[in-house]
């Protein structure tokens, strides 16, 4: 059972503009919330987290938002940036140990 | 700073054939250690994470298994390849200071012929 779902497996965006990523999760008692940037042949890297007890979380460009009740996160990115084209995975954290993620979206900024 | 090392970066093997993936962090004591697959078109599953020496949890029944030997490495082992072990493998760790983080290695891409 998938406790972390990302629904969208690809998106396009123009270079500029917003894009928003999405990811669904079932457990409520999730400690943290990730996303991770993912190139071809690479090991992810880090973004931005957020805390389940936060509800947005900013770091230039990045902005996460956690809604609980909906039991919903996202990522915006404003402005797209071609640099931006990457597969991303939303994770959360379970028990501080115990880290689940999502099946990842390809997103595509075009120039 | 904190390493983490993976090799190696490919592997082609035959069905039936051992596996034996390493992986060593350097710059932090006692880390939890991550294996995860990524098959073709899929996310990250988690197959093992360990939270001590010795100590070993799987995730998904599977013909893998993993060890941890030392305090900062990892094994991932097979006795006998499958066609469906193919994959991208990818070692990762977290720790008391980054523990809403988690690194990863550069992987290993496996692929069982």
């Amino acid at each position: 059972d998938q406790q972390v779902k990302q629904n969208s497996p690809s998106l396009s965006v123009q270079e500029g503009r917003i894009s928003i990523l999405n990811c669904d999760y079932t457990n409520s008692m999730f400690d943290y919330f990730l996303w991770y940037k993912k190139y071809p042949a690479e090991g992810p890297t880090f973004l931005i987290s957020i805390s389940s007890i936060k509800d947005k979380n900013e770091d230039g460009r990045f902005t996460v938002f956690l809604n609980k009740s909906a039991k919903h996160l996202s990522l915006h990115i404003v402005p797209s940036q071609p640099g931006d084209s990457a597969v991303y995975f939303c994770a959360a954290l379970y028990n501080f140990n115990k880290f689940y993620f999502g099946s990842g979206t390809k997103l595509n900024v075009k120039p | 700073s904190q390493t983490i090392h993976q090799w190696p970066a490919t592997l082609v093997q035959p069905v039936g054939s051992p596996l034996s993936l390493e992986c060593t962090v350097e710059g932090t004591s006692n880390p939890n250690l991550y294996w995860y697959r990524q098959a073709a078109g899929r996310g990250l599953q988690l197959l093992f994470y360990s939270v001590g020496i010795g100590q070993i949890s799987s995730e998904v029944p599977q013909n893998l298994s993993a060890s941890r030997p030392q305090d900062r490495q990892f094994i991932l082992s097979s006795k006998k390849l499958l066609l469906s072990d193919s994959g991208f493998y990818l070692c990762a760790w977290s720790d008391g200071l980054h523990y809403n983080e988690q690194f990863f290695g550069p992987g290993t891409r496996l692929t069982v012929l």
